[in-house]
């Protein structure tokens, strides 16, 4: 496609609830990122992925957060068991190995 | 100490102005740096890069670099309310951000007035 890809653009979950976000990279692009935002803060890194190499998981706060690119292209994150502390917007970006980030739109969750 | 850090702000400034935009940088091992802007309830978008020392320009943009003060820079000449965002700072390269991430700083709020 001709930009980054996120589903859904929101969602609201009860506390404890799994949720799946999705990612889908510019086409070509072999590293992808998942990075979240909280109101007022930074972004703060999640996982890397870059071809077929093992992921950089050193950004994942905690075991209930999981990621997995299929095929080198579109990625999953889980997070499981939801808390409000997870309530944030989730960004996915792509770029060729070396290049700037091209972000997608976003989810934004919110755990009630 | 903070790997990314630039003045929340908000910088105002009138239209028409120049705007100068800093950020300072932790791992002097970081090889690449970028400017993204970020309007209220979007994602960020690039704007320029930067590897070398010195300026690079790019229309009414300027980076500059100075790898030895650890200092990153962005101009905006001729501002615009259009230009009114959130600027953030990305670092990567360093040992401490990782090679291939980029570590932002929380942004600085560029308002500028009609």
């Amino acid at each position: 496609g001709a930009g980054v890809s996120q589903s859904p653009s929101n969602k609201v979950t009860e506390k404890g609830k799994d949720v799946e976000l999705r990612c889908d990279p510019i086409s070509g692009h072999t590293a992808l990122y998942w990075y979240r935002q909280s109101l007022g803060q930074g972004l703060e890194f999640l996982i890397y992925f870059q071809g077929n190499s093992a992921p950089d998981k050193s950004g994942l706060p905690s075991d209930r957060f999981s990621a997995e690119r299929t095929g080198g292209s579109v990625s999953t994150l889980t997070i499981q068991r939801t808390q409000q502390e997870d309530s944030a917007v989730y960004l996915c970006a792509s770029s060729f190995t070396g290049g700037g980030y091209t972000f997608g739109s976003g989810t934004r969750l919110t755990v009630v | 100490q903070k790997e990314v850090e630039q003045n929340s702000g908000p910088l105002s400034v009138p239209e028409g102005a120049i705007a100068s935009l800093n950020c300072t940088y932790s791992d002097r091992g970081s090889q690449s740096f970028f400017w993204y802007r970020q309007y209220s309830g979007k994602s960020p978008e690039l704007i320029m890069f930067i590897y070398s020392n010195g300026d690079k320009e790019d229309g009414r943009f300027t980076a500059q670099l100075n790898k030895a003060s650890q200092y990153v820079s962005l101009l905006i000449r001729d501002s615009q309310p259009s230009d009114s965002a959130t600027y953030l700072c990305a670092v990567k390269g360093g040992l401490n951000s990782g090679y291939s991430t980029l570590t932002f700083g929380k942004g600085t709020m560029l308002l500028v007035s009609p």
